[in-house]
């Protein structure tokens, strides 16, 4: 089976640096994704990680340790608008089928 | 480009009535996937189509929810009687079959059985 853990909520205010953590236990391990849903809306795809290190993009990074089963998303210079849930998720296999999501991360940003 | 679309957005019924919840996927993607997220916890996975072919249907909770995907295009999840602990939010996703990494979502449908 697979299973992640992230912790449930996290506040920080506008332009501050905020870390969302994600830690798994998988079967088989295929990469850490990571999507954002702002109340209402659809989750969207923000990175995918399949080796270890970090990757960049704009204010959003992801980071990525197997040996330690754990990876981050990391949101920089916060904006109100990045007040949303993050969700990380495994793929069930290398094909990119199903996807087993954490319990998401509700963000608060305030001014 | 059109995204995935669901209808509708919302649905409340009473229990033991029947709902019909369709996706429309982005065009071209083969896989079709429903996902559900009840009372704020995790978005589980409830199953998976390839074309019109049912490629891992697992997460089904039980004999009470059918889906279809008639032709390879949109899909329909019906949940038939429902129950109380049938609500919740009910996603689709589709993804093309040469893209591994992403899929795309809809908005989903926000079910309330009361």
């Amino acid at each position: 089976g697979q299973s992640l853990e992230q912790p449930s909520e996290v506040t920080a205010v506008e332009g501050a640096i905020v870390q969302i953590n994600c830690t798994y236990q998988t079967s088989g391990f295929y990469g850490l994704s990571w999507y954002q849903q702002h109340d209402g809306g659809a989750p969207t795809f923000l990175s995918y990680n399949a080796l270890d290190g970090l990757e960049e993009t704009g204010r959003f990074s992801s980071f990525l340790s197997r040996s330690d089963s754990y990876g981050y998303l990391l949101l920089q210079e916060l904006q109100m608008k990045d007040s949303a849930s993050y969700f990380c998720a495994v793929p069930s296999n290398n094909a990119g089928n199903m996807l087993t999501f954490g319990g998401g991360t509700r963000l608060m940003v305030k001014p | 480009e059109a995204g995935v679309t669901q209808f509708p957005s919302h649905s409340v019924i009473e229990k033991g009535q029947t709902v019909t919840l369709r996706c429309d996927p982005i065009s071209g993607h083969d896989n079709l996937y429903w996902y559900r997220r009840v009372m704020g916890k995790e978005i589980k996975f409830l199953l998976h189509f390839v074309k019109e072919s049912k490629q891992d249907e697992s997460g089904m909770p039980n004999n009470r929810f059918l889906a279809e995907r008639t032709g390879g295009t949109y899909s329909t999840l019906k949940v038939q009687p429902a129950e109380l602990e049938d609500s919740g939010v009910y996603f689709c996703a589709s993804r093309p079959t040469t893209l591994n990494t992403e899929a795309f979502f809809g908005q989903g449908t926000r079910l309330t059985v009361v």
